[in-house]
């Protein structure tokens, strides 16, 4: 019962550095997600996408790019960090059913950039 | 634009107390909406969804309309009740939740 994987679960970087965060999903599920989670902020979306080969900006998709080539993974990469990209990340899935509503998170990944 | 507005960021109250987290979402369609808490040190998982009208844990959340209100209610609440919780928004075809910027609810002893 693996749902949404995530990792790393921690990690530091310094400006400037590149990385990517994997997010693999056993669900099958068609619809995938990727959220930052800032105090005081809420969880804001970043990128999703809505099955293989399909990506579509959220509402801050500055400084991240995304890549979906298969239905299980959807990798966040970041490409030159900043400290401004100091978060916790969040990977989710749901199914493209009518009607559905649980949205499956993973455990999240703290970043720091210093 | 679709918003939810949690105004709220902390909640405390002593065991036993009657509970309300605030939602207001602003909307143009039909809107569906839900509640997510986020224990500590777990992930973010659904609590409850307006469309199933259920009691989650003891709490319950009516849609209304008119207020453009989504409002999550405990009579009595547990320590075990502490946790981040947040209100969301499913806009579009594509699944996509809006959240709130959440509210700790902080339930003592």
């Amino acid at each position: 019962n693996a749902g949404v994987t995530q990792t790393p679960k921690f990690r530091i970087l310094k400006i400037g550095q590149s990385m990517t965060l994997q997010c693999t999903q056993d669900m099958n599920h068609n619809y995938m997600y990727w959220y930052r989670q800032d105090p005081g902020m809420g969880l804001k979306l970043i990128y999703y996408s809505v099955g293989a080969g399909i990506t579509d900006k959220g509402e801050v998709p500055n400084g991240y790019n995304v890549s979906r080539s298969t239905t299980e993974d959807f990798p966040l990469r970041l490409e030159l960090a900043a400290p401004s990209q100091t978060s916790v990340y969040f990977c989710a899935s749901i199914t493209a059913r009518e009607g559905a509503g649980e949205l499956f998170f993973g455990e999240g990944s703290r970043l720091t950039v210093l | 634009a679709q918003r939810v507005t949690q105004p709220e960021k902390l909640l405390s109250v002593f065991k036993g107390a009657p509970v309300e987290l605030k939602c207001n979402y602003s909307y143009s369609g039909s809107p569906e909406l839900f509640w997510y808490v986020q224990y500590s040190r777990q992930r973010l998982q659904l609590l409850l969804r307006h469309i199933s009208r259920e009691s989650i844990k003891g709490f319950t959340a009516d849609l209304n309309k008119g207020e453009t209100s989504f409002h999550l209610k405990k009579p009595f609440a547990q320590e075990e009740d502490s946790a981040m919780y947040y209100c969301a928004l499913k806009g579009g075809a594509t699944n996509k939740l809006i959240f709130g910027t959440g509210t700790l609810l902080a339930v003592q002893p």
